[in-house]
């Protein structure tokens, strides 16, 4: 089982529709998770972080199952411009706090 | 404004040569990385450096070499064992080790001719 393993994708959604990204990781010492976007040929940037409790920003919502160890991201509305490349990425401490990357699922949002 | 500075941001080279790629940031981050991507993997730890004068070999350091003679500087060689070294490069730094929030250099692009 791979370390990091998300959605394959591609999405391709119309303006306006709600999508869901899923991740699971192997690790059961992963203690910090994240939800990164990348644009076509640009750098990662942080979307945001996961915790327990599962958190929202704005259209985002992301969840944690630690028992299932699976995280989410749910995006509502979504725009022409959330078209990018979203990686999961799992942190655990007990490898020196290394964080571990996901392949990343694309998103296509069409007008 | 503070950031992380890769260059160059498009490399070409032949086979046997060695190359270094310059990464600069004024973030006042300890920590640094070095990352590689190729077309549909995730990133793919190649060194990290917690504080100057240290660092450590990730999952896939071979055919690589860095330094960290500066806080701000963290510069990658690719060797010429480096067997297959087309790929887009990323730095990243953080504040501290293990918050998860890296931030990152543009790339660099390189290609083996």
């Amino acid at each position: 089982r791979k370390e990091v393993e998300q959605d394959p994708g591609p999405f391709n959604v119309p303006e306006g529709a709600t999508v869901a990204f899923n991740c699971t990781y192997s690790n059961s010492a992963s203690q910090s998770f994240f939800w990164y976007r990348q644009d076509c040929r640009k750098e990662p940037k942080l979307l945001m972080s996961v915790y327990s409790s599962g958190n929202e920003d704005g259209r985002f919502t992301a969840q944690l199952n630690r028992a299932s160890q699976y995280i989410s991201l749910l995006i509502r509305d979504s725009k022409l411009s959330d078209s990018a490349t979203y990686l999961c990425v799992v942190e655990a401490w007990g490898s020196n706090y290394k964080l571990t990357f996901g392949k990343g699922t694309l998103l296509t949002v069409n007008p | 404004d503070g950031g992380i500075t890769q260059s160059p941001k498009y490399l070409f080279r032949k086979e046997g040569q060695n190359v270094t790629l310059s990464c600069e940031q004024n973030l006042n981050h300890d920590a640094m990385y070095w990352y590689r991507q190729d077309p549909g993997q995730g990133l793919r730890l190649i060194y990290y450096s917690q504080i100057v004068n240290d660092f450590q070999k990730g999952d896939i350091a071979e055919g690589y070499s860095v330094s960290r003679e500066k806080k701000e500087s963290f510069p990658l060689t690719v060797t010429s064992a480096q067997k297959n070294p087309t790929a887009f490069y990323l730095c990243a730094s953080s504040g501290r080790y293990g918050t998860g929030e890296l931030f990152f250099g543009e790339g660099s692009r390189l290609t083996v001719l």
